[in-house]
């Protein structure tokens, strides 16, 4: 399997359930994303991962919690959300962010629905 | 005021028409994005440019550093062009590399 892969496609989870959403590349990548995509708004960047270590971290609320195991794994876990927490959720990685050379690849994204 | 601005935010046009959506941006920047995003979600990268032009197919982006502003067109439209397109750039001097998103522009393309 070639990209940046997500799983689950579509999410329904209730305000007290606790899920993961998993995105896994296979471009040999350093660095991976997450984004939170809101009903005509921009591209919220979440969370940055670079040689697995966090580099960003937007202001996010505690209820999303990443982790990356590994340079070409990363998760978000998720608890206690708000159903404005609702939005399509998009990892994305790229080889080189150190450069001007910046290219992101994007995942399928997980539609999550917070009820 | 967003740091980039599309234009226009929906866009309905018949196949074979030539399109153009528009981006705009306030900041100094060291390279700007096109995207395409389909339903169902996933993401595209069309181009990425510093300057000039670039094509490719039937697709054309422009960009004007002095002016901040960036077109794509996209020529002999059709309805499988049908999609959202995003520009982003990645500002000057940012040490963390992020890219700041435009909007979109949903394009309708009728047969």
């Amino acid at each position: 399997e070639t990209g940046v892969t997500q799983t689950p496609r579509h999410l329904v989870m209730g305000m007290t359930n606790k899920k993961s959403l998993k995105c896994e590349q296979h471009l040999g990548h350093n660095a991976m994303y997450w984004y939170k995509q809101s009903a005509k708004k921009p591209l919220e960047l979440m969370f940055v991962y670079n040689f697995k270590e966090q580099t960003e971290n937007n202001s996010v609320p505690s209820r999303f919690s990443p982790e990356c195991p590994n340079s070409s794994h990363l998760f978000l876990h998720l608890h206690t959300l708000q159903p404005e927490d609702s939005a399509l959720y998009l990892c994305a990685s790229t080889s080189a962010p150190g450069l001007a050379i910046y290219e992101q690849y994007f995942g399928p994204g997980t539609r999550l629905t917070v009820t | 005021k967003n740091e980039v601005e599309q234009s226009p935010q929906n866009l309905t046009a018949q196949e074979g028409e030539f399109i153009t959506i528009n981006c705009s941006y306030s900041v100094g920047i060291s390279a700007l994005h096109w995207l395409q995003q389909h339903p169902g979600g996933g993401i595209v990268s069309l181009f990425m440019l510093s300057s000039g032009k670039k094509k490719h197919g039937r697709l054309i982006a422009t960009i004007n550093i002095q002016e901040k502003h960036s077109s794509l067109h996209i020529t002999a439209s059709h309805p499988r062009d049908s999609a959202v397109y995003i520009c982003a750039v990645l500002p000057l001097m940012d040490s963390n590399y992020q890219l700041i998103w435009g909007a979109g522009t949903k394009l309708i393309i009728k047969p």
